[in-house]
């Protein structure tokens, strides 16, 4: 069985600053891959970035990247120069290798508010 | 090139009403999964078709919940006797092959409603 938790509800960030969402899990699997999500205020889940377990090296997209500390079970999610397009809720997700068939396990979500 | 599609977008039944959801998966997506987001929590696994044959029902709450995709497409999700505790946000994903590796693309969801 697969848990994922974020423990911040809700986090807010100035335009052009940096913010790191938090997210930890837990997991039996050895092979596994983790998550982040964006849900905007319309409801249609995109995926953000995705980080396969057995990496050493932290995935990045443009302006998103994780610090993935496999020892410590933590996938936080930092996302800089901010832009008022991020506000959203965003996921953290994990999911299993092996016969899993992929489904996705979620965390709470932490809402995310880009100010001008 | 239209991506998943779910109807209708709201849903309002009266308790012990029967309602049935659709979902539009990306044409050629072999994968297909539902969830359930009740609100202000994350999604939660529901069920799993890989084409037509459903491999995993285990997320389910209960045998009110039924879930279809007999050609291998279009799939429904359907909730007998409804209960104030199924209102929720039902999300669909689909997926083009089989591989843990590949990314699922969600639709807008649908809101259910049950008063």
């Amino acid at each position: 069985a697969q848990t994922v938790t974020q423990s911040q509800p809700e986090m807010s960030v100035q335009e052009a600053e940096t913010v790191t969402l938090s997210c930890t899990y837990d997991t039996s699997e050895s092979n596994y891959y983790l998550f982040w999500y964006k849900q905007p205020p319309s409801r249609q889940m995109i995926l953000v970035i995705r980080q396969e377990a057995y990496k050493q090296q932290n995935a990045t997209e443009n302006r998103f990247s994780v610090n993935f500390q496999k020892a410590a079970k933590s996938f936080s999610l930092k996302i800089s120069d901010s832009q008022l397009g991020d506000t959203a809720m965003y996921f953290c997700a994990s999911k299993a290798g092996g016969t899993s068939y992929g489904k996705l396990t979620f965390g709470q979500g932490t809402i995310l508010t880009v100010h001008p | 090139g239209a991506g998943v599609s779910q109807s209708p977008r709201y849903k309002v039944a009266k308790r012990g009403q029967d309602v049935a959801l659709r979902c539009d998966p990306i044409s050629g997506h072999v994968s297909l999964f539902w969830y359930q987001q009740a609100l202000g929590q994350g999604p939660e696994f529901l069920t799993y078709f890989q084409n037509e044959a459903q491999l995993d029902k285990s997320g389910l709450p209960s045998d009110r919940f039924f879930a279809e995709r007999p050609e291998g497409s279009v799939s429904t999700l359907k909730i007998q006797r409804t209960q104030q505790e199924d209102s929720a946000v039902y999300l669909c994903a689909s997926s083009l092959g089989v591989a843990v590796t590949d990314t699922q693309y969600f639709g807008p969801g649908t809101r259910l409603t049950v008063l």
